[in-house]
């Protein structure tokens, strides 16, 4: 089956550092892979998202590239800012699945002025 | 922008009660969903629904859960004999055509008492 795994938080770091949160994958078919932001009382809301190998997602300064060889998409900011902090999901969807999404489990990240 | 909604926010209900959670998804997306985040665990999908009826629905979705698109902009997730276990926070989301970006609600609380 399909599964996602993303690093345990929460990861508290200080304003301007840099932010790296592990994602690595299992999927049956070619899936597209996303990550997610929930903001303290918010929905879930898309960051960025890359449909195939090498693709890289980019938003809000935030990276992800689709590592097939290693099967994986971790994401980084350079330099995160208080407003970054949020609970942080990676997923992935493969067509042949009718398009679901299967999320990692959510990492906490606390961004401290 | 066009948003999903969920209502109520927050839902209170006994053990054994029924409790119907609200969507209203993007008016122009085909594609509708749930899925639910108990405490500190993965957000899991329940089902998916287009034209009319159910496409897939996983494991969790047994018998006492159902949904319904009564009318041209509302879907519904109706929970028969809610137990305890059943406390969690439910996600709607809607897609324009399966394969594009998911738009997630803010969620509902549920919690069973």
């Amino acid at each position: 089956g399909n599964s996602v795994t993303q690093m345990e938080g929460p990861v508290t770091l200080s304003e301007e550092a840099f932010l790296t949160i592990n994602c690595t994958y299992t999927a049956t078919g070619y899936p597209s892979l996303f990550w997610y932001v929930q903001y303290p009382g918010e929905g879930l809301q898309l960051l960025l998202k890359a449909t195939k190998a090498d693709d890289k997602g980019s938003n809000k300064g935030f990276e992800a590239t689709y590592r097939k060889e290693t099967t994986s998409f971790h994401l980084e900011k350079g330099s995160v800012q208080v407003s970054d902090s949020a609970v942080y999901f990676c997923a992935l969807t493969v067509k042949a699945a009718g398009n679901k999404l299967t999320f990692g489990g959510g990492t906490r990240v606390l961004v401290k002025p | 922008e066009p948003e999903v909604t969920q209502t109520p926010s927050h839902q209170v209900t006994q053990m054994g009660q029924e409790v119907i959670l609200r969507c209203v998804p993007i008016s122009n997306h085909l594609y509708f969903y749930w899925y639910r985040q108990i405490l500190g665990q993965k957000v899991e999908f329940l089902v998916s629904f287009y034209n009319n009826e159910i496409s897939e629905k996983s494991e969790i979705f047994d018998d006492q859960f159902s949904v319904e698109r009564p009318d041209g902009s509302n879907f519904t997730l109706k929970i028969r004999s809610t137990k305890l276990e059943d406390s969690a926070m439910y996600f709607c989301a809607s897609t324009l055509d399966g394969n594009t970006e998911a738009f997630f609600g803010q969620g509902t609380r549920l919690t069973v008492v």
